[in-house]
């Protein structure tokens, strides 16, 4: 069955990074996509940006281009997401999610989620 | 960018009521590529419906998806106390993807 795991919580101060691991099993990761969202306390969700697992194409949320890298390792089924410049408004619970091999595709496979926590 | 306005906010019901979510969006979504997600308290979203009317895999009949350009439903046809959760629509025919701000659906 399709499994999407992802890494624990962190905890950064204001002005580092933060990596986030997704590793896919159950399916043949190289034919599909893996996209990135994210949830603020309380809020609706929000687009980071997708990468197609096959090729490595990336395309970011303009909100996310200067700060977010997206990366996959085939060999391992895992894809990573790396947001630098942290503040605290970027304290949420991030998400991967299975999509299609195209960008414009839902995400029917998600990952239980990582909260990742800013503060000083 | 689409943005997506969902209505009403919260929706209060009994179980066994029928539930009828909007989700409008500010421009046409490209091919009715619309879908819908159910998200439970602590949970990570799961998807419901995909091209705006197409089921996923397990989900059941009482949840079906309707509308085309810029209005779209997601209808509850009898509420189950396992349907208590918020929904969130989003529109994937057009980047950045976007999602709508969530129905609540409350037991009164």
């Amino acid at each position: 069955q399709v499994q999407v795991v992802q890494s624990g919580a962190e905890v950064k101060k204001p002005g580092a990074s933060v990596k986030v691991s997704c590793k896919a099993s159950g399916y043949i990761f190289s034919g599909y996509a893996i996209q990135w969202v994210r949830q603020a306390p309380g809020q609706s969700l929000e687009w980071m940006g997708w990468i197609n697992a096959g090729n490595g194409n990336t395309k970011y949320s303009q909100k996310f281009q200067d700060r977010v890298t997206i990366t996959r390792d085939t060999s391992a089924s895992t894809a990573y997401m790396e947001l630098s410049s942290l503040a605290s408004e970027d304290t949420a619970v991030y998400y991967c999610a299975r999509g299609g091999r195209e960008l414009l595709n839902f995400f029917d496979y998600w990952g239980q989620g990582t909260l990742v926590t800013v503060s000083s | 960018e689409n943005v997506l306005t969902q209505s009403p906010g919260t929706l209060s019901l009994s179980p066994g009521e029928r539930a009828t979510l909007s989700c409008r969006a500010s421009q046409s979504v490209s091919t009715n590529y619309l879908a819908w997600y159910q998200q439970k308290p602590g949970q990570a979203p799961g998807l419901l419906i995909y091209a705006a009317s197409s089921r996923a895999t397990g989900i059941p009949d009482r949840f079906s998806g309707s509308g085309s350009g810029t209005d779209f439903t997601l209808t509850i046809s009898r509420l189950e106390p396992e349907d208590f959760a918020v929904y969130y629509c989003q529109q994937y025919g057009s980047s950045p993807l976007t999602f709508g701000g969530g129905t609540k659906v409350e037991i009164k």
